[in-house]
């Protein structure tokens, strides 16, 4: 299984600053995702990373909101911008390793308060 | 897309009963995988099953891809079992898991 690592693992902000959350993955991965948890619900997948190129979005999610870059096949940063309190959640990434099996693995996620 | 639902969605069982969870799928999947997430929000990969049956230790899951439901098995079950539990599938080739809303799991000494 591929081990991942998230930073921070959570953190307070105010409302209108950003906070980037960073996911290194510790061996090479196809693809690598970002999902949101809001409080007492489920997951919902923000985007895919792509390697050196824009990220694919989700419906109800923009790039101007939740920036993504992937430099490389094991890292990548989300950027939530201009925070409200209705952005309080934990976000996840995950990766998918190269092989013939379809198995995604979890960060251990960032916990998001906005005050 | 394809929709994930998982039934029942809470459920309070004694220490060292059996449970079964269920998870409804609505279209073929290529990824079909078993979550816990335990208090700090972390998510446990327990299985990725897109059929036939596995067991790990007092936990077992099969996935009938042909009728499009899988079933996690917990038998005698212990306290630090309890928390959510998350069915999440994927169909095609863009590896996009949908989740389902989760499964929350009491169980009581």
């Amino acid at each position: 299984s591929a081990v991942i690592s998230q930073k921070p693992s959570r953190d307070i902000c105010q409302r209108g600053t950003s906070l980037t959350i960073q996911c290194q993955v510790d061996s090479q991965v196809t693809m690598m995702f970002w999902y949101r948890q809001q409080p007492g619900q489920s997951l919902t997948l923000i985007a895919t990373a792509n390697q050196g190129s824009e990220a694919t979005y989700e419906s109800g999610f923009v790039i101007d909101k939740f920036p993504i870059s992937r430099p490389n096949l094991t890292f990548s940063t989300l950027t939530v911008s201009n925070m409200s309190p209705e952005d309080s959640s934990i976000y996840l990434c995950s990766g998918l390793r190269a092989g013939p099996s379809s198995e995604q693995f979890f960060g251990p996620g960032t916990r998001l308060t906005v005050l | 897309g394809i929709q994930v639902e998982q039934s029942p969605p809470d459920l309070i069982l004694q220490e060292g009963a059996n449970s079964t969870l269920r998870c409804n799928f609505s279209d073929s999947v290529n990824n079909l995988q078993w979550f816990h997430q335990n208090p700090w929000g972390q998510l446990i990969n327990l299985f990725y099953i897109p059929s036939g049956t596995k067991q790990n230790g007092r936990l077992s899951a099969t996935t009938v891809a042909t009728e499009r439901y899988s079933l996690l098995y917990i038998s005698s079950s212990q306290t630090t079992d309890s928390g959510v539990y998350f069915c999440a599938a994927a169909t095609g080739a863009n590896s996009k898991l949908t989740f389902g809303k989760g499964i929350t799991l009491s169980v009581r000494p």
